[in-house]
């Protein structure tokens, strides 16, 4: 079975408020990343975060990743109507070596 | 400047056919993946290689083969297309030694008629 579920799958915000995404997952893991995906583009690497850490920052985003209860979220801060995109979390597993398993996604649209 | 490219961009052929996909990577990077995304945007990854070397292959028909030239080169091969492999695939490449950042390219759309 898949390894992350992400939560809500799909949120519609206005411009300038704040947006959150989570993820779980089931096994232990090396490291686990999040993704946006534009319509109809490739995906891009926004941050990684480790397992011994908990929390990572990276411009309007920021991350936590809780080991104990096998989750993680995404929070985007003043979010833009750029911002609308697909956002996916994805697993290193411990043991797997390079291989990410992706979660199924999470909608996010920034209404103007 | 492209960091991964692929071709085509779109690609619709018939049941039956045979078809290749190129991934090309200037990034300098160790390894490269190929990625299967269906119609409900879930990415899973079929294959991945480590300096031309197979390190992944996960439970896909053999009628889809990965060829790694090169370093910088990744293609896939997909002998007797069936209406269920149309979707969207991703070509991706990172360097190990750097962490496991993934680097996508654009997607390929494959509809099978």
């Amino acid at each position: 079975s898949q390894q992350g579920e992400e939560d809500p799958q799909a949120l519609s915000i206005q411009e300038g408020e704040n947006a959150t995404m989570n993820c779980s997952y089931k096994t232990s893991i090396n490291n686990l990343q999040w993704y946006r995906q534009n319509s109809g583009r490739g995906l891009v690497h926004l941050i990684l975060i480790r397992s011994n850490e908990r929390e990572k920052h990276s411009g309007r985003l920021r991350v936590t990743l809780d080991t104990s209860k096998k989750s993680s979220s995404l929070l985007i801060t003043a979010s833009r109507a750029a911002d609308t995109a697909s956002y996916f979390c994805a697993t290193g597993l411990t043991g797997g070596g390079n291989k990410l398993t992706f979660g199924t996604g999470t909608q996010l649209k920034v209404e103007l | 400047d492209t960091a991964v490219s692929q071709t085509p961009k779109y690609l619709v052929t018939q049941m039956g056919n045979d078809k290749s996909i190129k991934c090309e990577q200037n990034l300098g990077h160790d390894t490269m993946y190929w990625y299967k995304q269906d119609s409900k945007k879930f990415l899973k990854i079929m294959f991945s290689y480590n300096n031309k070397e197979l390190i992944i292959n996960e439970t896909v028909p053999n009628r889809f083969s990965p060829k790694s030239p090169d370093k910088a080169h990744l293609n896939l091969h997909i002998n007797s297309l069936e209406l269920g492999d149309s979707a969207v695939y991703f070509c991706a490449s990172s360097q190990l030694s750097r962490g496991n950042e993934q680097y996508f390219g654009p997607g390929t759309r494959l509809t099978v008629t």
